[in-house]
C-alpha cells in the first residue's frame, strides 16, 4: 500500500506562475523527500526535510513539513517550461526503505 | 558513464519466460533497490539489500527473486513472466549519507513487457 499520497495528481500553469503540490502521508517519519521524474525517465532527488524540520530551501524550490498533520508540501516559484514533470514524495519510517507516492504531474505552459 | 546502470533499457518477452534484469552502479553505495513503476500506482518496493549479504523482501516480491552479486550488481529475476508484470522497473542506490541529505540515485529504467 501506499504511505504518501501526492494532491492534486496533475497540475497545469502557466511558465512564471508558482506551483504547489502537497503529500500526505499516514504513519511517522524519519525524513520526508521530493522526487522529480521527467517523462517515464529515472527519478531525480530533489529535497530531503527531516521530522524535526518545518521548512527547507534550495533554489527555486521550498518544502514544508507538519508531522502533526503527517503532510508536506512542494513549492516552485517563477516555474519553467522544464519544471514539466512528474514529483514524487517518497517517506521513511527509519529504515531507509522509502515509500513513495503515487505522484504529481505539472505541466508548465510557455 | 551513468552512476547507475540497468540493463536492458527496453525488452519485450513472452508469457511464462525467465528474464533477468540488471543493475550496476559505481557510486559505491551499499543499499540497493528494485521499484516496479506503474501508471497511477506511484512506484512500489520489489526488493531490498542493504549489503551483500543482506537480501530483503518488499510490499510486491510475489513472482520476483533477486541476487546481490557484489557491492555494486544487484539483480531482478523474473522466474516466469506473466503479462501483469508489464511495467517500468527501476534500480535505486543509496548509503548512509541520506543521513546528510543525499536520497537515492536512480537508474533510467528497464522497460519491460510481457506477451
Amino acid at each position: 500500500s501506499q504511505q504518501g499520497e501526492e494532491d492534486p495528481q496533475a497540475l497545469s500553469i502557466q511558465e512564471g506562475e508558482n506551483a504547489t503540490m502537497n503529500c500526505s502521508y499516514k504513519t511517522s517519519i524519519n525524513n520526508l523527500q521530493w522526487y522529480r521524474q521527467n517523462s517515464g525517465r529515472g527519478l531525480v532527488h530533489l529535497i530531503l526535510i527531516r521530522s524535526n524540520e518545518r521548512e527547507k530551501h534550495s533554489g527555486r524550490l521550498r518544502v514544508t513539513l507538519d508531522t502533526s498533520k503527517k503532510s508536506s508540501s512542494l513549492l516552485i516559484t517563477a516555474s519553467r517550461a522544464a519544471d514539466t514533470a512528474s514529483y514524487f514524495c517518497a517517506t521513511d519510517a527509519g529504515t531507509y526503505k522509502y515509500i513513495f507516492g503515487t505522484g504529481t504531474r505539472l505541466k508548465v505552459l510557455a | 558513464d551513468a552512476d547507475v546502470t540497468q540493463t536492458p533499457r527496453n525488452r519485450i518477452t513472452k508469457t511464462g519466460k525467465r528474464i533477468m534484469l540488471e543493475c550496476s552502479q559505481t557510486k559505491g553505495h551499499d543499499r540497493m533497490y528494485w521499484y516496479r513503476q506503474d501508471p497511477g500506482l506511484g512506484l512500489r518496493l520489489i526488493y531490498y539489500s542493504f549489503d551483500v549479504k543482506d537480501i530483503n523482501k518488499g510490499e510486491i516480491s510475489d513472482g520476483y527473486s533477486v541476487s546481490r552479486q557484489a557491492q555494486a550488481k544487484f539483480s531482478l529475476s523474473l522466474e516466469s513472466a506473466i503479462p501483469n508484470q508489464t511495467a517500468l522497473y527501476f534500480c535505486a542506490t543509496s548509503d548512509t549519507s541520506t543521513r546528510r541529505g543525499n536520497g537515492y540515485t536512480f537508474g533510467s529504467g528497464t522497460r519491460l513487457t510481457v506477451v
